[in-house]
């Protein structure tokens, strides 16, 4: 069974810095793209971040690029985000997506909350 | 960066009956090697999305068959044959054919009337 568990969320300041982490299971995971993918209250979702299976290319979207850095331990099935200088507008749930063909299966989600 | 438009934004639907929503790309989704990266989500109240529809019409595993993907281009269909008060949610559309960014729609919301 497919799973991807995301924790490392919480309430931050502005200014301030998080990292999430998604412990994936039960695929091959060294084989797939992984995305973040973040959802403001009430809103849509939004892509932040991709990276390839061997970890060597990375995209971002403008918003948050400079700011925020995605990694993986393909020895561990891990995923990061790290989150620094963050914003108000950077407040969401932030998913972990697994990439088949396009993003395919998210996870429950981490929720980020910046504000002071 | 592709814009997606979907519409309508509010699609109430009575119990049984058929559902239909559109979804319109800025430019072309043909991807170089032929193929359209065009997907459908689900997203339940309360819940994580979902992808309901690869590559235009392809239905994931597990997807029932009263859901159907079309189109081409720049323009494409979801529709849900007969609809079940499980498919109230927010459905969205999302591009990956021109990436970075891979861009979704703002969410076509299904309720029952």
């Amino acid at each position: 069974e497919v799973q991807l568990v995301e924790s490392g969320g919480g309430l931050v300041q502005p200014g301030g810095s998080l990292r999430l982490s998604c412990a994936a299971s039960g695929f091959t995971f060294s084989d797939h793209w992984m995305n973040w993918v973040r959802q403001a209250p009430g809103k849509g979702p939004v892509w932040v971040s991709h990276i390839f299976g061997d970890g060597r290319t990375t995209n971002y979207a403008d918003s948050v690029k400079g700011r925020f850095t995605i990694s993986r331990d393909n020895a561990k099935n891990m995923l990061y985000l790290q989150m620094n200088s963050l914003r108000v507008e950077d407040t969401g749930v932030y998913y972990c997506v697994r990439d088949t063909r396009g993003p395919d299966f998210w996870g429950q989600g981490a929720l980020v909350t910046v504000s002071s | 960066d592709v814009v997606m438009t979907q519409s309508p934004l509010s699609l109430p639907v009575t119990l049984g009956q058929p559902a239909s929503m559109s979804c319109r790309s800025s430019q072309s989704l043909v991807h170089s090697d032929g193929n359209t990266y065009l997907n459908w989500y689900q997203q339940r109240p309360g819940q994580s999305p979902r992808r309901l529809i690869y590559n235009v019409s392809n239905r994931d595993s597990g997807v029932p068959d009263r859901f159907s993907g079309s189109g081409s281009g720049t323009d494409f269909t979801l529709k849900i044959s007969e609809v079940e008060a499980e498919d109230v949610g927010v459905y969205y559309c999302m591009q990956t054919t021109h990436l970075p960014p891979l861009t979704f729609g703002q969410g076509t919301r299904l309720e029952i009337k």
